[in-house]
């Protein structure tokens, strides 16, 4: 079965310029989560959704970034007036269940993009 | 506040050797405890984990338990290859009522010939 995808793989953008990272979970998947993982550190997380509810946004790093579910499935992490410190790879990571899954249900990550802002 | 902390690399062991990799933690309640592997050029993958106290989570050779009492969850494995040449991060989903995960900073393991 397919897993979690992400596209581009690769993204250079120009100081100042929006982007727009895709995700698609594994099908039928409830929770996605959104991670920055800056070149030589762990993942950090940076938003979470339930099915399309955004239920917590507290690890997004400023009003610049902005995250969307629509429908549920896929999600889309856009980052306004892009900087410098914006550069890392961000990951995608869906699981089965929801909150009523409990503290600690494996996620499933996808490959990352990276992002290098010049 | 919650944390992962694990020891820092690189690690660069024989082939055959024993591997330890040590992971403690800091969290409210007692989350599950994960190692996910990065093998170069790929994405993370869930390499074994564990739901609660005195577990042991195993997978392609690779052990760690679950230890309460030392806020513990170190990495084995008796003899490694060439192949296990990966980043090892270690986390626990104790990071929000949704149990988004706390990563350490990862260890680059090589292993040569």
């Amino acid at each position: 079965g397919a897993g979690v995808s992400q596209s581009p793989r690769y993204k250079v953008a120009k100081r100042g310029q929006d982007v727009a990272l895709r995700c698609d979970p594994i099908s039928g998947h409830v929770s996605l989560f959104w991670y920055q993982q800056a070149l030589g550190q762990g993942p950090e997380f940076l938003t979470y959704f339930q099915n399309e509810a955004q239920l917590d946004k507290s690890g997004l790093p400023s009003d610049r970034f902005f995250a969307e579910r629509p429908e549920g499935s896929v999600s889309t992490l856009k980052i306004q007036r892009t900087q410098q410190e914006d550069s890392a790879v961000y990951l995608c990571a869906s699981s089965p269940w929801g909150l009523a899954g409990g503290l600690g249900d494996t996620q499933y990550f996808g490959p990352g993009t990276r992002l290098t802002v010049l | 506040g919650n944390s992962v902390t694990q020891m820092e690399g690189p690690v660069t062991l024989s082939e055959e050797a024993f591997l330890t990799i040590n992971c403690t933690y800091t969290a409210t309640g007692y989350p599950s405890l994960f190692w996910y592997v990065q093998y170069p050029g790929e994405g993370l993958q869930l390499l074994l984990k564990a739901t609660k106290a005195d577990d042991k989570g195993s997978n392609k050779g690779f052990e760690a338990t679950y230890r309460k009492e030392t806020t513990s969850f170190h990495l084995e494995k008796g003899s490694v290859q060439v192949s296990d040449s990966a980043v090892y991060f270690c986390a626990h989903g104790g990071g929000g009522s949704q149990g988004n995960l706390i990563f350490g900073k990862g260890t680059k393991l090589s292993v040569k010939p």
